[in-house]
């Protein structure tokens, strides 16, 4: 079984900081996308990463796809309430349409 | 709006009951996945199905069963309840192709007392 494992577990933050959160695996895939879930409902696709060192940004939020497709990063810039919730990657396996999620981190942004 | 609905979103059942998840999606998708949610483990692949009467087993298919037989539908069984099955559970649904958006219904937080 793949495995994808996110850090830091859990983040808590003051309102207007920076921060990175990781996605690391040994296995390599055809695509890695972002999702956040928020209390009481379902993850909501955020971004795909497909092309090995690939940044793509979303407002105040940048991803980065690793050269070897094994790993990924998301940045947030100046943290805001709003983003709170559940940062969940996920890595589509080569040939089917499988996704592999991570562990989850999940990120307090306090006022 | 795209839209997976899953019906229960709180159950609990006693240990050995029979229990049923049914979802559903109005997007035409031929992929359809149940997945479980637990703390620290992420979403774990339990069932998919990439067509009508179709389903292949995911990760972590051991005391679940599946049924599709239209293509809107996705029923996740649990054919006799156990407490090491209480978790949340999330269906989803997509198009198909590399890349493509997969979407998640609200989910269903199952208790198995």
């Amino acid at each position: 079984t793949q495995l994808l494992e996110q850090s830091p577990q859990f983040l808590s933050i003051q309102e207007g900081e920076n921060l990175t959160v990781y996605c690391n695996s040994s296995s390599v895939f055809s695509s890695l996308q972002w999702y956040r879930q928020e209390p009481g409902e379902g993850p909501v696709l955020l971004v795909t990463v497909v092309t090995g060192g690939e940044v793509k940004k979303l407002k105040r939020l940048t991803f980065q796809f690793g050269d070897a497709r094994k790993d990924s990063s998301l940045h947030i810039t100046a943290a805001q309430p709003g983003d709170t919730g559940l940062y969940l990657c996920a890595g589509e396996n080569f040939g089917n349409e499988k996704l592999t999620f991570g562990t989850g981190t999940r990120l307090t942004i306090i006022p | 709006d795209v839209k997976v609905t899953q019906s229960s979103r709180y159950l609990v059942k006693r240990t050995g009951e029979k229990v049923f998840l049914e979802c559903v999606q109005d997007m035409d998708h031929e992929n359809m996945f149940w997945y479980r949610q637990d703390p620290g483990l992420g979403l774990r692949l339990i069932y998919f199905s990439y067509d009508v009467k179709m389903k292949e087993k995911g990760d972590i298919p051991e005391g679940y069963s599946v049924s599709r037989e239209k293509k809107e539908r996705f029923s996740l069984i649990l054919e006799s309840a156990s407490t090491n099955q209480t978790s949340m559970y999330l269906c989803a649904s997509s198009g198909g192709g590399a890349g493509n958006t997969i979407y998640f219904g609200e989910g269903s937080w199952l208790t198995v007392v």
